[in-house]
């Protein structure tokens, strides 16, 4: 258990509001990760960040923003979403051992109608 | 940008059956992993293979990765009902350094054991 939760794990939210999706772990990673998954498609990574206020875009990060003011805490910001980004999302941390195994939150199913 | 191939995307059996899985790339991977993934929940790491060639076994699971790292099976002895679920591959570009652990994953096999 790499004590990692999500926030919230459902919501359901309309075209066009912006919504926050937090992701908390419990033992000071540096290395943390958004992905979203949809059939078909595995993981795809949006956001990452290897350190405090340190981030970079993933293969799908348009539409999608995130910040990391605290070690334990990376949130992603959808400023206005769409129904595209109808999703399940997951967050996830590295330990970088030599195998760069990654461990992962329960998931958020955000619903976009 | 690195992809990874993995097939088949669903498969159905019976109990007891055999079964391999696939995972194909035209790059080189420092490691890759196998993850498996139950509905509602985040996927949960099985094995990491690091050396080409390398061979790991998780009871009746058996993992390999390939002389030249650019593609891995999994391949499941007797399957049960148990082991119904998501499979996913996932390849690491190298161990830290630039590439900040990133992994890029295949799209998945949705394994059903039938009793």
């Amino acid at each position: 258990d790499a004590g990692i939760t999500q926030s919230p794990r459902h919501k359901v939210t309309e075209t066009g509001t912006p919504v926050t999706l937090r992701c908390h772990q419990t033992e000071n990673h540096r290395y943390m990760y958004w992905y979203r998954q949809d059939p078909g498609h595995g993981l795809r990574l949006i956001h990452y960040s290897y350190g405090v206020k340190d981030t970079d875009k993933g293969e799908v990060s348009d539409g999608y923003s995130v910040s990391r003011s605290k070690t334990e805490d990376f949130l992603l910001t959808l400023e206005s979403a769409t129904s595209s980004q109808t999703s399940v999302y997951f967050c996830a941390i590295s330990v970088l051992l030599a195998g760069g195994e990654q461990y992962f939150g329960p998931g958020t199913r955000l619903t976009v109608t | 940008t690195q992809l990874l191939e993995q097939s088949p995307q669903f498969l159905s059996i019976q109990e007891g059956e055999n079964l391999t899985v696939y995972c194909n790339s035209s790059s080189v991977f420092s490691s890759l992993q196998w993850y498996r993934q139950e509905p509602g929940e985040g996927p949960v790491l099985l094995v990491t293979v690091v050396t080409g060639g390398e061979v790991k076994k998780l009871k009746r699971l058996t993992f390999q990765f390939g002389d030249a790292r650019k593609d891995s099976s999994l391949h499941i002895t007797a399957a049960q009902p148990g082991d119904t679920g998501l499979y996913l591959c996932a390849g690491a570009a190298n161990a830290g350094g630039t590439s900040y652990g990133k992994l890029t994953f295949g799209q998945g096999t949705i394994l059903t054991v039938h009793p």
